[in-house]
């Protein structure tokens, strides 16, 4: 059972554009949501995370949006870059447990 | 270097070769995971250890063999693989506790070509 679902599957943004990359969660019991950013070759790193005690997390050009009634957040990267070019992971996990269970993968190709 | 280092980066065997993955984690961590990673798939995971006691093993064939001696190495023993495990095997580590979680750290990697 995918307890993580993430959209879409790949994305194509020109450079300067706005990049949205969306996940629903179903266990409510989860209270850390982490975004990983994966280049071809390496293994994923975390990005940028967020607890549900806040509705947005900025650090840079990147914001996370977390909807607790709708059991949902997003990864915003504003003025996306070709650099962005990467694989992104959404994922959850409890507090209590360090068990992480990842989002399906968005591919993100920005053009220059 | 993210504190997790896999050796080696890349490796080609035949389906009746015996080898072994290695994973080590200067970080302290406590907990250490293989996944496995296949074009255009999801991440899956393959085995946790915690405090170096394997905690859960997700139906994975038994060619795939884990070691895990201390808290910093992890090891993934193959032997008589098939075509379709060539992937990439990522190890990663986490502080297991019931403090706030920080989440893994990735290694970047073996990529297994099986021939």
């Amino acid at each position: 059972q995918q307890q993580v679902k993430q959209s879409p599957q790949s994305l194509i943004v020109q450079k300067g554009g706005i990049s949205i990359i969306n996940c629903a969660y179903e266990n409510t019991a989860f209270d850390y949501f982490p975004w990983y950013q994966q280049f071809p070759g390496k293994g994923p790193a975390l990005l940028i995370a967020i607890r549900p005690d806040v509705s947005e997390k900025k650090e840079g050009r990147f914001t996370i949006s977390f909807n607790k009634s709708a059991k949902q957040f997003s990864l915003h990267i504003m003025d996306s870059q070709p650099g962005d070019s990467a694989t992104y992971f959404c994922a959850a996990s409890k507090t209590s447990g360090s068990r992480l269970t990842f989002g399906e993968g968005t591919q993100l190709t920005v053009n220059p | 270097e993210t504190g997790v280092t896999q050796t080696p980066r890349h490796l080609v065997m035949g389906m009746t070769n015996k080898k072994s993955l290695k994973c080590e984690q200067h970080l302290g961590h406590n907990a250490m995971y293989w996944y496995k990673q296949s074009a255009k798939k999801p991440l899956e995971l393959m085995f946790v250890y915690s405090l170096e006691e394997r905690v859960e093993n997700n139906s994975v064939p038994s060619r795939f063999s884990p070691e895990c001696p201390n808290s910093s190495h992890l090891f993934l023993h193959l032997h008589t693989l098939q075509p379709e495990d060539s992937a990439l095997y990522l190890c990663a580590s986490s502080q297991h506790s019931a403090k706030p979680n920080y989440g893994y750290t990735f290694g970047s990697g073996t990529r297994l070509t099986v021939v």
